[in-house]
């Protein structure tokens, strides 16, 4: 069964502290792996597609990477607006419109 | 209007009622999602819908019955649902294409509250 695990699943950070978000995935054949950034009572907002191992894309203080088992979404000097639920996502092979997702890494900075 | 529209955005609903839940894309999208979200869960699909045709329903209680009249706009039909079924309603849309679907673009999502 495809299974996307992230964490931690709750994260304080102060102003300026730079840190990292993991989504480890267990899936049958991975075609994406997608991040998405979530404000209370608002719909999830599309970050990043990564397709394969070694890619990576960056926008503004985040920037996602892809392993063969995880992926990783660092944040550089994070700002309080940057405060929200993150989102994991993969696609497979297999569902190819289906979206499997993690439980979500809910970020806190502190001025 | 741009993106992703859902309404209403909030909904208290009895038992025994009936209700309807409306989405409405403008970004020139081809498929249709309903996703439910609980608290302390992960996103659920619920539908999908690609040129107007149902392709996944995932399990879903015949309570909740979908309908895509068109490209462009998807209904979720809500008729004697549980207190459980209580959560964040979130419809998106996708460019579909043979070789899979792009990134999902959601809407802010329908609050519904079951007494």
């Amino acid at each position: 069964e495809d299974q996307v695990t992230q964490s931690p699943e709750a994260l304080r950070l102060q102003e300026g502290e730079s840190s990292s978000l993991n989504c480890s995935y267990t899936v049958s054949g991975l075609r994406g792996l997608f991040w998405y950034r979530q404000d209370p009572g608002k719909g999830p907002e599309f970050l990043f597609t990564l397709y394969s191992a070694g890619e990576e894309k960056e926008k503004e203080r985040l920037k996602a990477t892809l392993t063969k088992k995880e992926s990783f979404l660092h944040i550089t000097a994070p700002k309080p607006e940057d405060s929200a639920t993150y989102l994991c996502a993969v696609q497979t092979m297999q569902g190819a419109q289906k979206l499997v997702f993690g439980q979500g890494t809910r970020l806190t900075i502190n001025p | 209007e741009t993106g992703v529209t859902q309404t209403p955005r909030h909904l208290v609903m009895g038992m025994t009622n009936k209700k309807s839940l409306k989405c409405e894309q403008h970004l020139g999208h081809n498929a249709m999602y309903w996703y439910k979200q609980s608290a302390k869960k992960p996103l659920e699909l619920m539908f999908v819908y690609n040129f107007k045709e149902q392709t996944e329903n995932n399990s879903v209680p015949s309570r909740f019955s979908p309908e895509c009249p068109n490209s462009s706009h998807l209904f979720l039909h809500l008729h004697t649902l549980q207190p459980e079924d209580s959560a964040l309603y979130l419809c998106a849309s996708s460019l579909f294409r043979t070789s899979g679907t792009g990134e999902l673009f959601f809407g802010e999502g329908s609050r519904l509250t079951v007494l």
